[in-house]
């Protein structure tokens, strides 16, 4: 089965520090990636998605991440984080290998931001 | 932004009770879906519905579930015989077209669903 994988379950990191949090997917051909980020007692949002074009995306909150198909990955990455950055971010997947019509989602990492 | 609202915030049922989970996508929506996230777990998906009728279901989606968008606004999950390991957040989602299409997916807060 196509999966995710996120290797960093639970990420501390002090204010201002650079923030990189890992997403490695399994072969799947033509995919479409996604970061959410689920802020404490609220829903999942939509942070960034990559469909097509420049591998390096922009999202919201300062957030950005990389596609790189040869090491099959989609990197978040922000290079100053902010104490509200404390959330569980996810990591998922669409495509016709894993679904079209569906996510399919990584375990997710905890960032803690401390003051 | 619009949003997708989800009822009840929290659920509690005894083991071998039905639960109907209530879920009001946004209103130009057409496709709608429902995931859930054991506590610990990752975000799994169960269930794409589209034109009134299931598009596509995960191997955890099973008799004892079904979906059900009784007029034009919910859009329900109904669990037939609760076991403990449905115990879960459950989410609900929606979008305007298929998210295959670079198309954004909107989630509610989601139900904490306690079986007992």
């Amino acid at each position: 089965a196509q999966s995710v994988s996120q290797h960093n379950h639970h990420v501390i990191l002090s204010e201002a520090a650079s923030l990189e949090l890992g997403c490695n997917y399994s072969y799947g051909g033509t995919v479409n990636l996604f970061w959410y980020v689920q802020y404490p007692g609220q829903h999942l949002q939509l942070l960034l998605k990559y469909f097509s074009g420049d591998p390096l995306v922009k999202g919201i909150k300062g957030f950005e991440a990389e596609f790189i198909k040869s090491k099959f990955s989609f990197n978040l990455r922000k290079p100053s984080v902010q104490w509200s950055d404390t959330a569980e971010y996810f990591c998922a997947v669409s495509g016709p290998n894993f679904g079209n019509e569906k996510l399919t989602f990584g375990t997710g990492t905890r960032l803690t931001i401390i003051p | 932004e619009p949003e997708v609202t989800q009822t009840p915030s929290h659920q509690v049922t005894q083991m071998g009770q039905e639960v109907i989970l209530r879920c009001v996508p946004i209103s130009n929506h057409l496709y709608f879906y429902w995931y859930r996230q054991i506590l610990g777990q990752k975000v799994e998906f169960l269930v794409s519905f589209y034109n009134n009728e299931i598009s596509e279901k995960s191997e955890i989606f099973d008799d004892q579930f079904s979906v059900e968008r009784p007029d034009g606004s919910n859009f329900t999950l109904k669990i037939r015989s609760t076991k403990l390991e449905d115990s879960a957040m459950y989410f609900c989602a929606s979008s305007k077209r298929q998210i295959a299409t670079n198309e954004k997916l909107f989630f509610g807060s989601g139900t904490q669903l306690s079986v007992l």
